[in-house]
């Protein structure tokens, strides 16, 4: 069962633009939300999270959304800047359970 | 100064054997799990131990088998491979015993490449 989804697995970004990554989530349960980046090679690094309390955390470049009753979560990076290609996977956990989505390929062009 | 650490990175074996997949974390962490990422990238866990004991274990096969010989160290044990069991498998760590507070954090090793012929 799918319960974090990420609905697009890929993005192109232009240098110095907006990159917004998406995701989804079906589990109201979840109380912890969490970006990790990945690069080939790699395991997943965390990014940045945010707790189910709260509707945004912010970390230099990156934000994170959380909207809970569309049980939706965003990344924004501002502005992307070509280091941050790599693969981006949200996911959410509830107590000891954690669970990843699929992740979005995220490519900034120069 | 690795944090996580997996070995071997690449394993190739033919089904049937047994084989194990050694994680080493040295960020004095509490908390090791082992996920698997299947063809479709999703990563899936399957098991987390906590100071040595087991706490998940999710619906995994009983050929596989963790092991933790202290808190450093989950290895993982795969008897009598079969083809299904090719996939990359990532061991993480975290600082403590998720839900307490925003230490959920975990910290991936680089991933064990099965593969079973």
């Amino acid at each position: 069962d799918q319960q974090v989804k990420q609905n697009s697995p890929s993005l192109s970004v232009q240098e110095g633009r907006i990159s917004i990554l998406n995701c989804d989530y079906t589990n109201s349960m979840f109380d912890y939300f969490l970006w990790y980046k990945k690069y080939p090679a790699e395991g997943p690094t965390f990014l940045i999270s945010i707790s189910s309390i709260k509707d945004k955390n912010e970390d230099g470049r990156f934000t994170v959304f959380l909207n809970k009753s569309a049980k939706h979560l965003s990344l924004h990076i501002v502005p992307s800047q070509p280091g941050d290609s790599a693969v981006y996977f949200c996911a959410a956990s509830e107590g000891n359970d954690m669970r990843f989505g699929a992740g979005t390929r995220l490519t900034v062009k120069p | 100064d690795t944090a996580v650490s997996q070995t071997p990175k690449y394993l190739v074996t033919q089904m049937g054997n047994d084989k194990s997949i050694k994680c080493e974390q040295n960020l004095g962490h509490d908390t090791m799990y082992w996920y698997k990422q299947d063809s479709k990238k999703f990563l899936k866990i399957m098991f987390s131990y906590n100071n040595k004991e087991l706490i998940i274990n999710e619906t995994v096969p009983n050929r596989f088998s963790p092991k933790s010989p202290d808190k450093a160290h989950l290895n993982l044990h795969i008897n009598s491979l079969e083809l299904g069991d090719s996939a990359v498998y990532f061991c993480a760590s975290s600082l403590s015993f998720p839900g307490l507070g925003d230490y959920n954090e975990q910290f991936f090793g680089p991933g064990t490449r099965l593969t079973v012929l």
